[in-house]
């Protein structure tokens, strides 16, 4: 069965500093990974996609991820933190013949200190 | 123009109260679920139809039915509401092939008193 764990519920960082939110998954098969952004009182948005043409992804906003199969990782990282990307964070995972079925991390919320 | 549209986005009800939730999307998408956030904001799926049918069912209670009048319309009711139904309700859409994302609506707040 696929799972998603996302370290950590919460992070905190400053203003222009590194942003690196973890994730780990478990598949049987070869996955399908997303990272999505959820605002207060909104949808969940798509920030980045993971389709095996590449194992770094880049995604919107500036944020980008890197498949590591070895590690069985797909990390999202932002070089420089803006207060506007104060938000919480999923990481999901979904298979081949799955019927297009996501299963979604704890999720992160990222705080952002000018 | 919004992709996925949910309404009402606020419904506040007393338990017992039967209650529908409509979801439309226009983005010619063959597959439409519905997902319940939780107060943790833990996202879990319930249902997903493709093109009317439906294909998941995720150990919903029998008070939830879905129904799908055409491939852009997936409606939720929910009959005899209790106090743990009080979520986050939200509709979202996809094409059914390798790695096409979900799109979500901006959900509904259901609060069950």
């Amino acid at each position: 069965a696929q799972s998603v764990t996302q370290l950590g519920s919460h992070v905190s960082v400053s203003e222009g500093a590194l942003v690196l939110l973890r994730c780990n998954y478990s598949s049987s098969v070869p996955p399908y990974l997303f990272w999505y952004v959820q605002y207060p009182n909104q949808g969940l948005q798509l920030l980045l996609k993971y389709t095996s043409a590449a194992t770094l992804v880049k995604g919107i906003n500036g944020f980008e991820a890197e498949f590591k199969k070895s590690e069985t990782s797909f990390h999202l990282t932002k070089p420089s933190a803006h207060m506007s990307d104060a938000a919480e964070y999923f990481c999901a995972v979904s298979q081949e013949d799955q019927g297009g079925k996501l299963i979604f991390g704890q999720g992160t919320e990222l705080s952002v200190k000018p | 123009d919004t992709a996925v549209s949910q309404t009402p986005k606020y419904l506040v009800t007393q338990m017992g109260n039967d209650k529908s939730i409509k979801c439309e999307q226009n983005l010619g998408h063959d597959t439409m679920y519905w997902y319940k956030q939780d107060s943790k904001k833990f996202l879990k799926i319930m249902f997903s139809y493709n093109n009317k049918e439906l294909i998941i069912n995720e150990t919903v209670p029998n008070r939830f039915s879905p129904k799908s009048p055409d491939k852009a319309h997936l409606n939720l009711h929910i009959n005899s509401l209790e106090l743990g139904d009080s979520a986050v309700y939200f509709c979202a859409s996809s094409q059914v092939r390798k790695n096409s994302p979900l799109h979500f609506g901006n959900g509904t707040r259901l609060t069950v008193t």
